[in-house]
């Protein structure tokens, strides 16, 4: 069964803490994304890679980081969390480009 | 730029009954339209993908179809089960590479 793990399912921090999202796929996907995902929206797109040591801005890239070092492990880094970025974060990698998402189960990231 | 317009409200269906979801989008017809499932807490799942030259899509019980000229993709669940209860989002090819444009989903509940 291919998978998409995310380290954490609920995450409590502090504002203005450094915060780690990890997601480890075990597809052999060159494409990797991060979106956030809040009440009544739509996802939207944080950063993607589509290749180890690519990374490129989404939709939303202010107050985050991305760090792809090896092909399976894509980590989204808040670098001084905030309560606005309070949000549902959920990895997902594919084959090809933007087809057939697989997704984590998400991190509930509560930042207090 | 492109937008993506599903039903906010939750829809109710009866069981053993066919329930269909709406995504209707503004602009240009997209290559491509997604269906994901998405139950709570936990990330979205692919179903189908259906392509611009595509009518119709099918599997097993779901069926996909897409109207270029009403700007409309209908989501389709026949002989429903409430196993089938849980949010539904559509996902259109963006303005560029690798951009989704997510619509925010509608709550399917299907009762007993």
């Amino acid at each position: 069964d291919v998978k998409v793990t995310q380290s954490s399912r609920y995450l409590v921090k502090r504002t203005g803490e450094k915060v780690f999202l990890e997601c480890v796929q075990d597809m052999d996907h060159e494409n990797m994304f991060w979106y956030r995902q809040d009440p009544g929206l739509g996802l939207r797109l944080i950063y993607f890679s589509y290749d180890v040591k690519m990374k490129e801005k989404g939709d939303i890239p202010e107050g985050y980081s991305v760090s792809r070092e090896k092909k399976e492990r894509f980590s989204l880094i808040l670098e001084s969390a905030s309560t606005n970025q309070t949000s549902m974060y959920l990895c997902a990698s594919s084959l090809i480009q933007n087809e057939k998402l697989f997704f984590g189960s998400g991190t509930q990231l509560s930042v207090l | 730029s492109q937008k993506i317009e599903q039903n906010s409200e939750a829809l109710n269906i009866q069981e053993g009954k066919t329930a269909t979801l709406t995504c209707n989008y503004t602009n240009y017809s997209p290559a491509y339209l997604q269906w994901y499932r998405q139950d709570p807490g936990r990330g979205p799942v692919f179903l189908l993908l259906i392509r611009e030259n595509e009518k119709e899509k099918r599997k097993e019980r779901l069926k996909v179809t897409f109207d270029t000229t009403l700007k409309q993709s209908l989501f389709h669940i026949t002989a429903s089960q409430p196993a089938d209860s849980a949010t539904y989002l559509c996902a259109l090819d963006g303005d560029s590479n690798y951009q989704l444009i997510w619509g925010a989903g509608t709550k399917l509940i299907i009762k007993p």
